[in-house]
């Protein structure tokens, strides 16, 4: 089955320094690619998406490109900032699923920013 | 704010009891998921609504049912818990059932304990 394994945390990095999260998937076919953000005491939240191949998500300055010869779709960020602690999940959704969100998730990444 | 809404926000309940969780999509979206978040399995997808009609089915147990009313809220029903069901159950809702474009929004959560 679809499965998608994100690196192992907590991260604590100090402000303005440089993010990666990695994460790497299996699925069939050419599923789309998906990263969330968790707040403390909040939902998930889309922060970016991929839906093919060599495609670029961005936002925030998060940013993240699906490579399918391996398999990846790493979170970078070239200055986090105390406000982007939070947990990170990795997800795919298989295009051939017929259901547009059934998400399959990463163990999530715990990043801490410290001023 | 996403603009779904999950009540209750937290439960405590005893095990062999039955609860039911309550979602109400942001207002358009004709599809709801519902996902469990445990320390142990990770975030899962349960299972997908549209418009009334169950659409999909991940990882839900047999003491677990889901519906969605007219009204396009849902609701899902937890039976006979064990102590293992404690989690964080998520709710989601989308526009469209299909489709790589489409964005699911998640609600707060609903943090079910089982004693």
């Amino acid at each position: 089955g679809d499965s998608v394994t994100q690196m192992e945390g907590p991260v604590t990095l100090s402000e303005e320094a440089f993010l990666t999260i990695n994460c790497t998937y299996t699925a069939t076919g050419y599923p789309s690619l998906f990263w969330y953000v968790q707040y403390p005491g909040e939902g998930l939240q889309l922060l970016l998406k991929a839906t093919k191949a060599d495609d670029k998500g961005s936002n925030k300055g998060f940013e993240a490109t699906y490579r399918k010869e391996t398999t990846s779709f790493h979170l970078e960020k070239g200055s986090v900032q105390v406000s982007d602690s939070a947990v990170y999940f990795c997800a795919l959704s298989p295009i051939s699923s017929g259901s547009a969100r059934q998400l399959t998730f990463g163990s999530g990444t715990q990043l801490t920013v410290l001023p | 704010d996403s603009g779904v809404t999950q009540t209750p926000k937290h439960l405590i309940t005893a095990t062999g009891q039955r609860v039911t969780l309550r979602c109400s999509p942001r207002s358009g979206d004709l599809s709801v998921y519902w996902y469990q978040q445990s320390l142990d399995q990770g975030l899962q997808f349960l299972i997908q609504y549209y418009n009334g009609e169950e659409r999909a089915k991940g990882n839900i147990l047999e003491r677990f049912s889901a519906q969605q009313f007219p009204d396009l809220h849902s609701e899902l029903n937890l039976s006979s818990l064990e102590l293992g069901d404690s989690a964080l159950y998520f709710c989601a809702s989308s526009v469209a059932a299909t489709g790589q474009n489409t964005e699911a929004f998640f609600g707060q959560g609903t943090r079910l304990t089982v004693v």
